[in-house]
């Protein structure tokens, strides 16, 4: 029973598709998180939802757009890929009432060719 | 502009030696801290925290950081390497404004 979910694990697209990555919590959390990891394992934010509601959104590309069906669900569309997009990107989550200690997803990794 | 640094990238250190990985902060405030693990193709994975109270903390896998104001550090350490703790290690502050801020990161190394 695995906490924080993320499909696909791999994503190999071509430039100027549209794809989604989407990610599922068990834990109850109310928090949940997009992270970008580059190739040099730089690890930065993206959005952050609370109880659906969009609380971050970083300088983020608008062709980036989260969606919050639930608290339990945060997916993330990307349309017209580019090259620059590919990268590691992780899902997480956080119960604001206990602080930002955020679990991780195992990560998506997107291949833009 | 609030930040954390994370000094090597790249730390070896032999199996059975001490483990010592960097962290400093920039805040007059101070923040909460954690350092998380990632292992190959993995999530990443929380190690410790500090949120308040006691200046050392205890984590998984005989990791322990120790948090100094005077500083401005968090290093993580640990007294015996093993070859399984060769891993990526961020260390990573919370100033109260929902961004959790990662440092970019140190691979550790163990050596036979």
């Amino acid at each position: 029973d695995t906490a924080v979910s993320q499909t696909p694990k791999y994503l190999v697209t071509q430039m100027g598709n549209d794809k989604s990555i989407k990610c599922e919590q068990n834990l109850g959390h109310d928090t949940m998180y997009w992270y970008k990891q580059d190739s040099k394992k730089f690890l930065k934010i993206m959005f952050s939802y609370n109880n659906k509601e969009l609380i971050i959104n970083e300088t983020v590309p608008n062709r980036f757009s989260p969606k919050s069906p639930d608290k339990a669900h945060l997916n993330l569309h990307i349309n017209s890929l580019e090259l620059g997009d590919s990268a590691v990107y992780f899902c997480a989550s956080s119960l604001t009432s206990q602080g930002p200690e955020a679990f991780f997803g195992q990560g998506t990794r997107l291949t833009v060719v | 502009a609030q930040s954390v640094t994370q000094l090597g990238s790249h730390v070896s250190v032999s199996e059975g030696a001490l483990v010592l990985l960097r962290c400093n902060y920039s805040s007059s405030v101070p923040p909460y801290l954690f350092w998380y693990v990632q292992y190959p193709n993995q999530g990443l994975q929380l190690l410790l925290k500090y949120t308040t109270g006691a200046t050392l903390v205890k984590g998984i896998n005989g990791f322990e950081a120790e948090f100094k104001k005077s500083e401005t550090s968090f290093h993580l350490t640990k007294p015996s390497a093993h070859m399984s703790d060769a891993a990526e290690y961020f260390c990573a502050v919370w100033y109260r404004d929902d961004k959790i801020i990662f440092g970019k990161g140190t691979r550790l190394h163990i050596l036979p």
